[in-house]
């Protein structure tokens, strides 16, 4: 079955510093999404990308934040200037329309 | 403002027992519900979905049932297995802003006991 992969699967930065979370979601879905976890508390939206473009962002999305889908296949997550409370799992899905959601196994952004 | 709302944090069941979480939502442009499972270190994990149409939707030992009226679903599972243990998130999703909207409650923690 096709699966949504993300790497990698643990990074640990330095305050301040760019990190770049990579995903690939399934290969005929349309719509990609970026959710993050912290710590035992609830997965929460971040933004959503349908046709070459951000269609929705949470509060959370601010400008340190950024989107891309480089080529037809990958679909990352920048954070510019990591801060301290930006660790997190973060999870990246796909679905085809109104489908189910397929998450990644999550990359666990640690920042020091 | 939360729109999806999982009042139980925890939740213990015997094995073979019927388990039974609850979700509650707010916002009636919400027409498509989905249950995943999480396990610790992996992503959640699709397990069924109902349409705002219908009222019930089973798939072998997972039912979920909908209470439009009341805005509350439910997921019941029978029978419970240790295997079942896991967190499990409601989700409520509808069409806006040019794309589809997904959200999610705060998780109930599943404990099945053998």
């Amino acid at each position: 079955e096709p699966e949504v992969t993300q790497t990698p699967s643990h990074q640990v930065t330095q305050m301040g510093q760019e990190v770049i979370l990579r995903c690939v979601p399934i290969s005929n879905h349309l719509y990609f999404y970026w959710y993050r976890q912290i710590l035992g508390q609830k997965v929460e939206f971040l933004v959503s990308f349908y046709n070459n473009e951000i269609s929705e962002k949470s509060e959370i999305f601010d400008d340190q934040f950024s989107v891309e889908r480089p080529d037809g296949s990958n679909f990352t997550l920048k954070i510019r200037s990591t801060k301290l409370e930006d660790s997190a799992m973060y999870f990246c899905a796909s679905s085809f329309t109104d489908s189910p959601l397929h998450f990644g196994n999550g990359t666990r952004l640690t920042v020091t | 403002d939360q729109q999806v709302k999982q009042n139980s944090p925890s939740l213990s069941v015997q094995e073979g027992r019927i388990s039974i979480l609850n979700c509650d939502y707010t916002n009636s442009m919400f027409d498509y519900f989905l249950w995943y499972k999480k396990y610790p270190a992996e992503g959640p994990t699709f397990l069924i979905s109902i349409s705002s149409i219908k009222d019930k939707n089973e798939d072998g030992r997972f039912t979920v049932f909908l209470n439009k009226s009341a805005k509350h679903l439910s997921l019941h599972i029978v029978p419970s297995q240790p295997g079942d243990s896991a967190v499990y998130f409601c989700a409520a999703s509808a069409w806006a802003s040019g794309t589809y909207k997904y959200i999610f409650g705060t998780g109930t923690r599943l404990k099945v006991l053998a």
